[in-house]
């Protein structure tokens, strides 16, 4: 079946600019997860969606940063007002509830601010 | 807060075994994931355990778990050029107060097999 996708799989921006990026997760998966990751560094947590509950953001770096996602379909990741130190590839993942809580993750999207 | 550690890189030669090792603070944890993540491509589970467990056998893969030292470790056997990725540990904690259960992953591990 499908898995995970992203969109754009690159994306180039001037600084200052505003960027969106959408994550397609899995069907009928209710958790979906936004992650940063840092040429050569681990995955950073942005934020988690589980459902129609109230969003888990306490992994946004600044109030630059948004993401939303409607029941359980497509969430946007949007970052306004884009700084070099952006520049990375962000993570998306969708896991079902219960079990052992694996996540499906995308193939990312790799965001350069020039 | 959560925090998982790992050795940032790992060289072993065709054929041998790898262990990579993690270590984590959260004693709440109730699960705690392998994932790989291979060049261009996002990260792909390849194998858990729930803390209960000491140890977990999957084919080339051993996963050992010390729940008093906080420690895991995969051991990969009979390395392949395959293998050649990165690795991340992750552990999932309890539900915190507001009722979400995140999933803490470490800087990871590049492992690099010689033919």
């Amino acid at each position: 079946g499908a898995g995970v996708s992203q969109s754009p799989s690159n994306k180039v921006t001037e600084k200052g600019k505003d960027v969106e990026l959408r994550c397609d997760p899995i069907s009928g998966h209710t958790a979906l997860y936004w992650y940063r990751q840092r040429l050569g560094q681990g995955l950073e947590f942005l934020i988690y969606f589980q459902g129609n509950s109230a969003p888990d953001k306490s992994g946004l770096p600044s109030d630059r940063f948004s993401a939303e996602r409607t029941g359980e379909s497509v969430s946007t990741l949007t970052i306004q007002r884009t700084q070099q130190e952006d520049s990375a590839v962000y993570l998306c993942a969708s896991r079902t509830s219960g079990g052992s809580y694996e996540q499906y993750f995308g193939p990312g999207t790799r965001l350069t601010v020039t | 807060g959560e925090d998982v550690e790992q050795s940032l890189f790992l060289s072993v030669r065709e054929g041998d075994s790898s262990v990579i090792n993690c270590t984590y603070t959260d004693s709440s944890s109730t699960y705690l994931y392998w994932y790989k993540q291979e060049p261009g491509a996002g990260l792909q589970l390849l194998t858990y355990i729930f803390s209960n467990m000491d140890m977990k056998q999957d084919q080339r893969l051993t996963v050992l778990l010390n729940k008093k030292d906080k420690h895991l470790s995969l051991r990969i056997a009979d390395t392949q050029t395959g293998d050649s990725a990165i690795y991340f540990c992750a552990e999932r904690a309890a539900k915190n107060s507001g009722g979400y259960q995140k999933v803490t992953f470490g800087t990871g591990t590049k492992l690099q097999v010689i033919p």
